[in-house]
């Protein structure tokens, strides 16, 4: 499998803290996308970085990408109750039939009031 | 509105039955995706399709299949092959270039009783 993984599993921080969640993946790619996913809902696309970039921010996101590592981050900053959710990490390749997306295994984030 | 439906939201299944899954988008995105998330899990890969009448396994297509008769829709089996169906499943479609994003359905939550 070409999943890759979030650490931390789980974080829990106060409202107004910053968090970070990093994600680490297996092979080659095109582009790194973070999406987010509140409780039995589907997922949203947050901010899509491309291979040869290596910081890009979005509002209250910054996302880094280090391809040497095969790393990236994601840093939510002035963090607010509305940002308790799951935070995925996705990979995008191409293949012979087309283009596969490769999605973590996710951070559970908890803002607390 | 543009977007991407699944339906239903919820699905009770009996053990041994078939039951099919709806997913139809309106962004005119040409490729189609399927997955399954299971409690505290990532996303995996069940089929997808980049065109019309054409479709390719993911990493656990066993016990599941697909068809894509039209480009709006993407309707997904889940047969009595698969031994653990109960799941929350995801549709997704994407416009089928790079650098692009995936657009989710609200997902669907099977449950076998």
């Amino acid at each position: 499998s070409q999943q890759g993984e979030e650490d931390p599993q789980a974080l829990s921080i106060q409202e107004g803290e910053n968090a970070t969640m990093n994600c680490s993946y297996k092979t080659s790619i095109n582009n790194l996308q973070w999406y987010r996913q509140n409780s039995g809902r589907g997922l949203v696309h947050l901010i899509l970085i491309r291979s040869n970039e290596r910081e890009k921010h979005s509002g209250r996101l910054r996302v880094t990408l280090d391809t040497s590592k095969k790393s990236s981050s994601l840093l939510i900053t002035a963090s607010r109750a509305a940002d308790t959710a799951s935070y995925f990490c996705a990979t995008d390749a191409f293949t012979e039939t087309g283009n596969q997306f490769y999605f973590g295994t996710g951070t559970s984030l908890t803002v607390i009031p | 509105d543009g977007g991407i439906t699944q339906s239903p939201k919820y699905l009770f299944r009996k053990e041994g039955q078939n039951v099919t899954l709806s997913c139809e988008q309106n962004l005119n995105h040409d490729a189609m995706y399927w997955y399954r998330q299971d409690p505290g899990q990532g996303l995996r890969l069940i089929y997808y399709s980049q065109i019309v009448n054409d479709f390719q396994k993911g990493d656990i297509a066993e016990g599941y299949s697909v068809s894509r008769e039209k480009k709006e829709s993407f309707p997904l089996t889940v047969t009595s092959a698969q031994k653990n169906p109960t799941a929350f499943y995801l549709c997704a479609s994407a416009s089928g270039n790079s650098y692009t994003e995936q657009f989710f359905g609200p997902g669907t939550r099977l449950t076998v009783l």
